[in-house]
């Protein structure tokens, strides 16, 4: 119940393009779903976060797209630029706690 | 740089040996989270600390494995006789308490040979 599951695990857009990546949940106690941007050798870092009371939220080229009745999330990337290339995580959190429980990671790559 | 600060950012140790790393996190951030992430994964958290309280570590993948907080500040997670196993990249978070966002250190790599 404590799963986060991502797809796809790679994908390939070209520039200008349209990047989607999938996340769904099991545990509805989640109530924030972020998601990060990682480059390598960097930590991750804060994109964009929805809570479940909503069910889009865009920030720039950055939307979440929330389906609270499916567990479902999404991110989308508008107008994918080179730049964009990293590995993207979703996650969710609960709790006084707040610790993340993460997704696997989709590697994007945009092509110039 | 107010970010997280972690050190050492490389760490290469022989197995069996001890290692222990350190987190600088946000002035004035309450919390304090240690996560590991392996190669083409997610981070998995590994323990929280409030202050200078560790209120969760039941996550931590061994007894071998230990975190504290001393003064509410910098926290340290070392890692005895080390294995193989335990190469990864080690990352620490800090938020302000009653926030979510969670700050991410740029990481310790270790690798054990």
């Amino acid at each position: 119940q404590q799963q986060v599951k991502q797809s796809p695990q790679s994908l390939i857009v070209q520039k200008g393009g349209i990047s989607i990546i999938n996340c769904a949940y099991e545990n509805t106690a989640f109530d924030y779903f972020p998601w990060y941007q990682q480059f390598p050798g960097k930590g991750p870092a804060l994109l964009i976060a929805i809570r479940p009371d909503v069910s889009e939220k865009k920030e720039g080229r950055f939307t979440i797209s929330f389906n609270k009745s499916a567990k479902q999330f999404s991110l989308h990337i508008m107008d994918s630029q080179p730049g964009d290339s990293a590995t993207y995580f979703c996650a969710a959190s609960m709790g006084s706690a707040r610790q993340l429980t993460f997704g696997s990671g989709t590697q994007l790559t945009v092509l110039p | 740089d107010t970010g997280v600060s972690q050190n050492p950012r490389h760490k290469i140790t022989k197995r069996g040996q001890n290692v222990t790393f350190r987190c600088d996190p946000i002035s004035e951030h309450n919390r304090l989270y240690w996560y590991r992430q392996t190669l083409g994964q997610g981070p998995e958290f590994l323990t929280y600390f409030q202050n200078e309280a560790q209120l969760e570590k039941s996550r931590l993948l061994s007894d071998r494995f230990s975190a504290e907080r001393p003064k509410g500040s910098f926290s340290t997670l070392e890692i005895q006789r080390t294995e193989q196993g335990d190469s990864a990249m080690y990352l620490c978070a800090s938020s302000p308490f009653g926030d979510t966002e969670a700050f991410f250190g740029q990481g310790t790599r270790l690798t054990v040979v």
